[in-house]
């Protein structure tokens, strides 16, 4: 069984950091891209970025709102992806997903999330 | 970026009628040498995170029934639930995988009329 679980989230202030972990089992995690999404409360969904697997250089890549900000890597021995969020700003509020593509999509399987609030 | 744009915003349908959903895409979402279309559809339930549904715009995923069907015509996409169940309440979201920025459309909320 495929299983992604988010940790990490929590109550931060603007301008400040957080990290987030993604450990995940049942499936090759090596061989998949990884990314992450996030949802504003009552919004709909938006795409961070991706890191690509070893065969592709472990390429990264990410959205136009995040980009200087935040850091995606993996670590593949310990089949954990992770995302560290620096000068965290209001907009960054919502759920992150980590989301794993196997073969079909980048999207193929998600976690349940972890709730991000960025506030004074 | 490549803009996805759902319609409607929201489906009231009744219980085993039929329920329908579009999606555009800015520009070609059509790899050639595959002729794929690289463009899926997730549900999100309340509270839970988003279930990929179909894939390549015509696939279904492992698992989901098969009253769920997608279509495409050029770079317009449809979502079709042929007999609508109260287990498929849900937000649908289109999303291009062509190229990244991934982008994915606005959603549309479908309940029961």
């Amino acid at each position: 069984e495929v299983q992604l679980v988010e940790s990490g989230g929590g109550l931060v202030k603007p301008g400040g950091s957080l990290r987030l972990s993604c450990a995940t089992s049942g499936f090759s995690f090596s061989d998949a891209w990884m990314s992450w999404v996030r949802q504003a409360p009552g919004k709909g969904l938006e795409w961070v970025g991706r890191i690509k697997s070893q065969i592709y250089y472990w390429t990264k890549e990410y959205a136009a709102p995040v980009k200087g900000r935040f850091i995606i890597s993996r670590d593949d021995s310990r089949s954990i992806l992770y995302l560290q969020m620096n000068n965290l700003k209001i907009d960054d509020t919502g759920i992150y997903y980590c989301s794993a593509g196997t073969g079909r999509t980048d999207l193929d399987h998600w976690g349940q999330g972890s709730l991000v609030t960025v506030s004074s | 970026d490549i803009v996805m744009t759902q319609s409607p915003e929201l489906l009231a349908v009744s219980l085993g009628e039929r329920a329908t959903i579009n999606c555009k895409s800015s520009q070609s979402i059509l790899y050639t040498s595959n002729n794929k279309s690289y463009l899926a559809w997730y549900q999100q339930k309340a509270g839970q995170p988003p279930k990929l549904l179909i894939y390549w715009a015509s696939t279904r995923e492992s698992g989901v029934p098969d009253r769920f069907s997608g279509s495409v015509s050029g770079t317009d996409f449809t979502l079709t639930i042929s007999s609508l169940q109260a287990a498929d309440v849900a937000v649908y979201y289109c999303q291009q995988y062509y190229v990244t920025p991934l982008t994915f459309g606005g959603g549309t909320k479908v309940e029961i009329k």
